[in-house]
């Protein structure tokens, strides 16, 4: 049975990163049959898809983040990660990982299908 | 960017009652490519229905989903207890992935 599990500092001070792990078992991340997405819910913007990374570490990131975000994945530990740099009170949010189905790839990048599977979310504050 | 908008905001019904949920796109979605997810307090959203009418495993058939071009449903054909939660739509056409805002479903 395919999990996510995400973790890291619960709460940033404001300027500084955040940074997060999505421990996955039960499928290894290395598959090249899924993509690996970060979504954020915050009672402000409600659900937000921030990007996903997918099986050679090619990524796509909300244009709005895009100077800011970085996803990468560590094969070894079979985990990916999100580092959001220079975080403001509106990245306050709980942050999921979860995995979507590649239904077609392009020379662009990939098509997906919906998320079936996503991890509990953990809170992240920032505040000083 | 693809806007959903979904409507209404809270729906008030009672157990047994049918609730719609409906989930207008900004732009054409050309591959149906709508998906509703269930969210409970302290939880992920759960994935109910995919390719706009598609059931996810184990969801009961009281979940229907429908709709075409910019207009979509989410049907629930006899409320039970567990329904009572907060439904969004999402369409995966095209990146950035989005969601709607949500429509809340609550006892009556």
């Amino acid at each position: 049975q395919l999990q996510l599990q995400e973790s890291g500092a619960g709460l940033v001070k404001p300027s500084e990163i955040l940074s997060l792990t999505c421990a996955v078992s039960g499928d290894s991340i290395s598959s090249g049959s899924y993509t690996w997405s970060w979504i954020r819910q915050s009672p402000g913007n409600g659900l937000e898809w921030l990007g996903h990374i997918y099986h050679n570490g090619r990524t796509y990131y909300m244009p709005s983040l895009e100077s800011r975000i970085t996803m990468s994945q560590d094969w070894s530990r079979n985990e990916i990660s999100l580092r959001l740099t220079s975080v403001t009170a509106a990245d306050t949010a709980v942050y999921f990982c979860a995995r979507a189905r590649i239904l077609q790839a392009t020379l662009e990048g990939v098509v997906i299908g919906p998320f079936n599977y996503w991890g509990r979310g953990v809170l992240v504050t920032v505040s000083s | 960017e693809i806007v959903l908008t979904q409507s209404p905001g809270t729906l008030s019904l009672s157990p047994g009652e049918r609730a719609t949920l409906s989930c207008r796109a900004s732009r054409i979605i050309s591959h149906n490519y709508i998906a509703w997810y269930q969210q409970k307090p302290g939880q992920a959203p759960r994935l109910l229905v995919f390719d706009t009418s598609r059931r996810a495993t184990g969801i009961p058939d009281r979940f229907s989903g429908s709709g075409s071009l910019t207009d979509f449903t989410l049907t629930i054909s006899g409320l039970e207890p567990a329904d009572y939660a907060v439904y969004y739509c999402q369409q995966y056409e095209t990146s950035p992935k989005t969601f709607g805002q949500g429509t809340k479903v609550e006892l009556k």
